[in-house]
């Protein structure tokens, strides 16, 4: 899977967006961008995904730069809750396991978020 | 919420001493997967399973057995303990597909002294 740069920490105040970069250079055409993130003392949680397209759900929006080569997780309004290590990772659409083989996690970014 | 439990929870265990970590879905998930989380460290894959009795090296497989017998049960066996196997071990589900997500469990600390 191609590597992923993210800055080791991020601060941000409360009710304010918060923007995550992910570096990803050598992304192929079938890698889809994936987020996870871990709260302290638990297992880490899947936030979005994209390939192309910015996508949004009910947790985050994922804008994926035009030559793909970085992106943003942006949290609209952030809340103490939202204080945890995020992951960008990159995972090939097209691997020969139909995805069976593992996620390869990087350090993250560890969010902090101030009252 | 993902219906995956793990146990134990928390274990201390002496070196040398053979231990099974128990992972449990409801999910009906084919794909499971153990992890191992180290200070300072992202998730870093153990073994995973793409079905009953199809299991497959991950990263760090040295030193971990596991076996899935049953769809909804994956074990992780440390043979003999070592110091270095103190770790938080997470286990995870996901489906197939192109852009699948994982869902994790709570994870087990294990000590080994």
């Amino acid at each position: 899977d191609a590597k992923t740069t993210q800055p080791n920490s991020m601060e941000s105040n409360e009710e304010e967006p918060v923007h995550l970069p992910c570096n990803h250079s050598t992304i192929s055409g079938t890698d889809y961008i994936h987020w996870y993130r871990q709260l302290p003392s638990q297992g880490p949680e899947y936030v979005i995904h994209g390939l192309t397209s910015n996508v949004n759900n009910r947790m985050a929006s994922l804008a994926i730069a035009e030559d793909r080569k970085s992106s943003t997780l942006i949290l609209h309004r952030a809340t103490l809750r939202d204080a945890a290590v995020y992951y960008c990772i990159l995972r090939d659409g097209l691997d020969s396991g139909g995805g069976a083989d593992g996620l390869t996690f990087g350090k993250g970014t560890h969010l902090i978020i101030q009252p | 919420d993902a219906g995956i439990t793990q146990s134990p929870r928390h274990k201390v265990t002496e070196t040398g001493t053979p231990v099974t970590l128990r992972c449990h879905q409801t999910e009906n998930h084919r794909y499971m997967y153990w992890y191992r989380q180290d200070p300072g460290h992202g998730l870093r894959l153990i073994h995973y399973s793409y079905g009953v009795k199809d299991t497959d090296k991950g990263e760090v497989s040295d030193g971990y057995s596991v076996s899935r017998s049953k769809t909804e049960d994956f074990l992780l066996t440390l043979e003999s303990a070592t110091s270095s196997q103190t770790s938080v071990y997470f286990c995870a589900i996901s489906t197939p597909g192109l852009a699948y997500e994982q869902y994790f469990g709570p994870g087990t600390r294990l000590t080994v002294t």
